[in-house]
């Protein structure tokens, strides 16, 4: 069966320092990955989606960038945390007709 | 076009109550609509979805009703129990596209009353 592995569950970071938020799906090969953002009480904005090995599409323009070295492995990153990155972070995989599977998610704080 | 309207925002049920969120879209190319329920603190999780070839499907407590005519779709959570307590995003897919994105609605978040 496949599973999605996101790490890690929460993060407290002081403002400028970098990011690494790492996803990994397993039981499966060649899925779409994406990035999601969820704000507090609010909803999902897609910041990143991959459709294979080093391809990366961006939704939105923002402090963060994301990397896809592996077929099953996606990387969120920033150089430099903004007090604004905050949030719950979500890595989520589909394939063909099916739906999305996400991840338990990151609670991520900037201080 | 790409927009999916989900109301209400939020919405209060009494144990036993009938909850009912309503989705609404544009685009016709759109042809898979699920629902995903939250947690606090964990990540959606597919609880229902439905293809514009049925009007209606069920799944224990939990019925979508899809209206293709009108361009919108509902969840309708029977005999509704705390444990149901939640955030329920609706969202609908494109036909065509390679990444297969799936569009989702602001989120609803249900409280259900003991």
């Amino acid at each position: 069966s496949q599973t999605i592995h996101q790490w890690p569950a929460t993060l407290v970071q002081p403002v400028g320092s970098p990011l690494s938020l790492e996803c990994t799906v397993e039981g499966t090969s060649n899925p779409n990955l994406y990035w999601y953002r969820q704000a507090a009480g609010r909803g999902l904005q897609l910041l990143f989606y991959s459709v294979g090995i080093g391809q990366i599409s961006s939704e939105v323009p923002q402090n963060l960038s994301a990397s896809r070295p592996q077929d099953r492995q996606f990387i969120l990153s920033s150089k430099k945390l903004l007090l604004s990155d905050s949030g719950f972070y979500l890595c989520a995989w589909s394939k063909n007709r099916d739906g999305y599977t996400f991840g338990s998610g990151t609670r991520l704080t900037v201080v | 076009q790409q927009q999916v309207k989900q109301s209400p925002q939020s919405l209060i049920v009494q144990k036993g109550g009938i909850s009912i969120i309503n989705c609404a879209y544009e685009n016709t190319a759109f042809d898979y609509f699920p629902w995903y329920q939250q947690f606090p603190g964990k990540g959606p999780a597919l609880l229902i979805a439905i293809r514009p070839d049925v009007s209606e499907k069920k799944e224990g407590r939990f019925t979508i009703s899809f209206n293709k005519s009108a361009k919108q779709f509902s969840l309708h959570i029977m005999d509704s129990q705390p444990g149901d307590s939640a955030t329920y995003f609706c969202a609908a897919r494109r036909s065509s596209g390679s990444a297969r994105q799936l569009t989702f609605g602001s989120g609803t978040q249900l409280t259900v009353l003991p």
